[in-house]
C-alpha cells in the first residue's frame, strides 16, 4: 500500500514568516501534486510535479520535488493570513493517493 | 464557484432517516468521484464513476449507496447511517479516471445525531 506521510501536522506561524512543509513516501511516484482546501471548501490544486528535482514556484510558494520521486516540500515565505488553510500532496495512481496533510495558521 | 457544485452544503439525519446528497458538474468531465474526509484521516476514496458506470467501489458500507444518472451528476443516497459516518463528503470530477487533475466541490459537512 502506497502511504504518504505529511509533516507537520499543525503549523501556526505569524504573518511573514518563512515555512516549509514535507511530504514523503517510501514509494516512488511518477507525479505529486499539492492541494490547498480552505475552511468549509474543498480542494484545489496547486500544483504538479512531475520530473525528479523539479522546483516549480507559484508566487511565494515553491514546491520541489525530490530526486528519486519519493518526496516532496513546499516553501512559502513571508506567509500572509490567507494562506491559511489544509495543505495535501497526492501521489499519482489510480486512484490518487492523498496525504494526512499539514493545518497552517497564519496569524496576522 | 468551482465548477463543481454539492448541495446540501450542511447536513443532520437521524440514524433512522434516509438523504441524499447530490453533485453536479458541467465542466464536460466523465468520471466523477466520492470521498469522505474524516479528521485525522487522509482523503478517502468511496465510489469512482467513468462514462456513468461504477469502476470503483473502496469496501464501502452498503448504507451508503451511489447513484450517476449521467455523466454530470451523481448522487449519493445514504440510509440508517452511524456517527461515525459524520464527515465532509467531497464530490470531485476528473476528464476521465487516469486525469489526476481533480476539481472537488465546496463538500456536503454530514452530522449523524
Amino acid at each position: 500500500t502506497q502511504l504518504l506521510e505529511q509533516s507537520p501536522q499543525f503549523l501556526s506561524i505569524q504573518e511573514g514568516e518563512n515555512l516549509t512543509v514535507y511530504c514523503n513516501s517510501s514509494s516512488v511516484f511518477s507525479s505529486l501534486q499539492w492541494y490547498r482546501q480552505e475552511p468549509g471548501e474543498g480542494p484545489v490544486l496547486l500544483v504538479t510535479v512531475v520530473t525528479g528535482g523539479e522546483v516549480k514556484k507559484l508566487k511565494r510558494l515553491t514546491f520541489q520535488f525530490g530526486d528519486a520521486r519519493k518526496d516532496s516540500s513546499l516553501h512559502i515565505t513571508a506567509a500572509q493570513p490567507g494562506d491559511t488553510g489544509l495543505y495535501l500532496c497526492a501521489g499519482a495512481g489510480t486512484p490518487l493517493v492523498f496525504g494526512k496533510g499539514t493545518r497552517l495558521s497564519v496569524i496576522a | 464557484e468551482t465548477g463543481v457544485t454539492q448541495t446540501p452544503r450542511h447536513l443532520v439525519m437521524g440514524m433512522t432517516n434516509k438523504k441524499s446528497l447530490k453533485c453536479e458538474q458541467h465542466l464536460g468531465h466523465n468520471a466523477m468521484y466520492w470521498y469522505k474526509q474524516s479528521a485525522k484521516k487522509p482523503l478517502e476514496l468511496m465510489f469512482v464513476y467513468n462514462f456513468k458506470e461504477q469502476t470503483e467501489n473502496n469496501s464501502v458500507p452498503s448504507r451508503f449507496s451511489p447513484e450517476c444518472p449521467n455523466s454530470s451528476h451523481l448522487f449519493l443516497h445514504l440510509h440508517t447511517l452511524q456517527p461515525e459516518d459524520s464527515a465532509l463528503y467531497l464530490c470531485a470530477s476528473s476528464q476521465d479516471p487516469r486525469d489526476s487533475h481533480l476539481i472537488f466541490g465546496q463538500g456536503t459537512r454530514l452530522t449523524v445525531v
